[in-house]
């Protein structure tokens, strides 16, 4: 099994400011890592996918970089509606998929 | 516009069983692998079963496999999955996730979520 290991758990950022977070892989996955957004009560919604795809409708704030273990998710400027938690996962070694724990972008 | 609608979860007691089903609309479905993942509470995204566009080919996370079992009516728009033996760790809001294109795609769209509760 691939484990997905996110860092921060948490992360305090003001609005307006650039948001990193980071993803990494226990083996490589190539690109094939998607970034979700989950907010309270709510299913996760799709970022990015092929590491640096945003899906249909996401904003151009949104970005992701990376392949093989190291995956980035920057939010250039955070909006109000960004603060959520951001999961990452893997879809290289199907159908094992994994998914990252989590870090909770919290306003600081 | 994609939609994906699950239904079925409920309190059930421990070794017991319950279906689920989402169905799905906007899409053309059986173009699509389909799966299902579960979030326990207060908890991160685990990933229980696919199956593919046709149906043909299941896949199972080790905590499930034997005990649920994942299927498809794709003349209804329906992805189905029946629970047996649960257990009180399988209590979790269950998502249904529609692939990109085939298994090895990313989830682009998920339902809402329906609460399975396992509990005496």
């Amino acid at each position: 099994e691939i484990v997905m290991t996110q860092s921060p758990a948490t992360l305090s950022v003001s609005p307006g400011e650039r948001a990193t977070l980071s993803c990494r892989a226990s083996q490589s996955v190539s690109i094939n890592l998607a970034w979700f957004q989950q907010k309270p009560g709510q299913a996760p919604r799709l970022l990015i996918y092929s590491a640096s795809t945003r899906a249909t409708g996401i904003p151009a704030r949104f970005s992701g970089s990376g392949s093989g273990t190291e995956f980035t998710l920057t939010i250039s400027s955070l909006q109000s509606e960004d603060f959520a938690v951001y999961y990452c996962q893997q879809y290289n070694n199907w159908p094992l998929y994994t998914f990252g724990q989590g870090t909770k972008l919290e306003i600081k | 516009e994609v939609q994906l609608l699950e239904s079925g979860g409920f309190l059930v007691q421990p070794g017991g069983s319950l279906r689920l089903s989402c169905a799905a609309s906007g899409l053309t479905f059986s173009s699509h692998a389909m799966s299902w993942v579960r979030q326990a509470p207060g908890k991160g995204l685990e990933w229980v079963s696919t199956i593919s566009g046709s149906g043909g080919n299941t896949y199972y996370a080790d905590s499930v496999k034997g005990r649920f079992t994942i299927s498809r009516d794709n003349s209804k728009n329906t992805l189905n999955l029946e629970m047996n033996s649960l257990r009180a760790e399988d209590t979790a809001i269950f998502y249904c996730a529609k692939h990109v294109y085939g298994t090895a795609s990313a989830f682009d769209y998920w339902g809402q979520g329906t609460l399975v509760t396992v509990s005496s």
